[in-house]
């Protein structure tokens, strides 16, 4: 069990550019959930898969973010046309059935300049 | 969606103390863990506690579904137990909903 995997650990990036972030979860965890956390908040929810399928969305996930997990294994997060509040740690976690515990990767921290 | 509320906000302690951190919840939940996020930004699971009482090492955990309240004991704190300290739970859906955490700071 080598834990859910992040990467990369840090980006910084200027306002305007895309960019990309991976999750790989636990192994056969085929829960994958996304989260936000800006500077002194709790974490907050952005998106789940279940194997491949994208199944709840939050209101936070603007038409400029978007998610997948092509293959049922790692996903990714996607934002376009980056905005300075796009500043915050984006976390991924993984379970392996509903109702059990979410482990949390260390996260991607995004600064935009 | 719920609404999960922790208590104190932040808390100082001299190593060697113990403290007791509070998480309310407006409905009952069906998940709730209890995490450290430490200095570096990582969230560590402590405790599955839907309901019950769980003990790891000087940390213990008590949920009384039925009152939706969670404890988290830390006995003889360590300058390492610093960080923020959240609850989280969902009852409907999957997405767990945070508290706002207490920010525990342990002074040698």
């Amino acid at each position: 069990d080598t834990g859910v995997s992040q990467n990369p650990r840090h980006k910084i990036t200027k306002r305007g550019q895309n960019v990309t972030f991976r999750c790989d979860p636990i192994s056969e965890h085929n829960r994958l959930y996304w989260y936000r956390q800006t500077l002194g908040q709790g974490p907050e929810f952005l998106t789940y898969f279940q194997n491949e399928a994208q199944l709840e969305k939050s209101r936070l996930l603007s038409d400029r973010f978007s998610a997948e997990r092509p293959k049922g294994s790692f996903s990714t997060l996607e934002i376009q046309r980056t905005e300075q509040g796009d500043s915050a740690m984006y976390l991924c976690a993984s379970s392996i059935l509903q109702g059990q515990p979410q482990h949390f990767g260390d996260g991607t921290r995004l600064s935009i300049l | 969606g719920i609404q999960v509320e922790q208590s104190p906000p932040d808390l100082i302690l001299q190593e060697g103390a113990n403290s007791t951190l509070r998480c309310n919840f407006s409905d009952s939940v069906n998940n709730l863990q209890w995490f450290h996020q430490n200095p570096w930004g990582q969230l560590i699971n402590l405790f599955y506690i839907p309901s019950g009482t769980k003990q790891n090492g000087r940390l213990s955990a008590t949920t009384v579904a039925t009152e939706r309240y969670s404890l988290l004991y830390i006995s003889s704190s360590q300058t390492t137990d610093s960080g923020v300290y959240f609850c989280a739970g969902y009852n409907a859906g999957n997405m767990l909903t945070f508290g706002g955490g207490t920010r525990l700071m342990v002074k040698p």
